[in-house]
């Protein structure tokens, strides 16, 4: 199983800010890294897939970046809406898929 | 616009099989592009993958549920279905459905709440 571990745990940032959330897997995934966005209560959302293609209808402002083991989201001026949950997956090994454990960003 | 439902169950006592339903409007389960899955979150944690099923029935399990775990898939009524036998408190979550794209999961249900408890 490839594990997913993501830091920080939880970001304090401003709006306006710069936010880089990191994801470093196990062993390499090659470029099979996706990012999600989970608000409260809601589903997770697809935001950037094969670590920089955005998901249909995702603003600008999200870019993955990243190869091998080292994964980059970075979310170049927060809105408010932005201060949610964020998880990246792999898919370079199905047995199993895996998620990582979450990045929470917050309100300064 | 594909839309994907989930229905079943809220309740489930322990031991017994937890049995859950997604149905696909907007889109077709018998499309070769995509497969169907099921990832759980339980309350306050992250995202579990659970297992995915191709239109042919060929499924995709997570090894760690794979002795307890069916997933199948009846194209005529566009729907895909989820079986966890033997439950126990642990598999208290929040159940999703989601269409899976190259093992990306690009469209999901609004997810079910399923609690084991006697």
């Amino acid at each position: 199983e490839i594990v997913l571990t993501q830091s920080p745990a939880t970001l304090s940032l401003s709006p306006g800010e710069r936010a880089t959330l990191s994801c470093r897997a196990s062993r390499t995934v090659s470029s099979y890294l996706a990012w999600y966005q989970q608000k409260p209560g809601q589903a997770p959302r697809l935001l950037i897939y094969d670590v920089s293609n955005r998901a249909t209808g995702i603003p600008a402002r999200f870019s993955g970046s990243g190869s091998g083991t080292d994964f980059n989201l970075t979310i170049s001026s927060l809105e408010p809406e932005d201060f949610v949950v964020y998880y990246c997956q792999q898919r370079s090994n199905w047995r199993p898929l895996t998620f990582g454990q979450g990045t929470r960003l917050e309100i300064k | 616009q594909v839309q994907l439902q989930e229905s079943g169950p809220g309740l489930v006592k322990p031991s017994e099989t937890l049995s859950l339903t997604c149905t696909v409007s907007g889109g077709s389960t018998s499309s070769s592009a995509y497969y169907w899955g099921w990832i759980r979150q339980p309350p306050g944690k992250g995202l579990e993958w659970i297992g995915s099923v191709y239109f042919t029935g060929n499924p995709y399990y997570n090894p760690s549920l794979k002795s307890r775990l069916t997933i199948s898939v009846d194209t005529s009524k566009n729907q895909f279905s989820l079986r966890l036998s033997s439950v126990t408190a642990a598999d208290t979550a929040v159940y999703y459905c989601a269409r899976h794209k190259n093992f990306y999961m690009d469209v999901w249900g609004k997810g079910t709440t399923v609690t084991v408890s006697s």
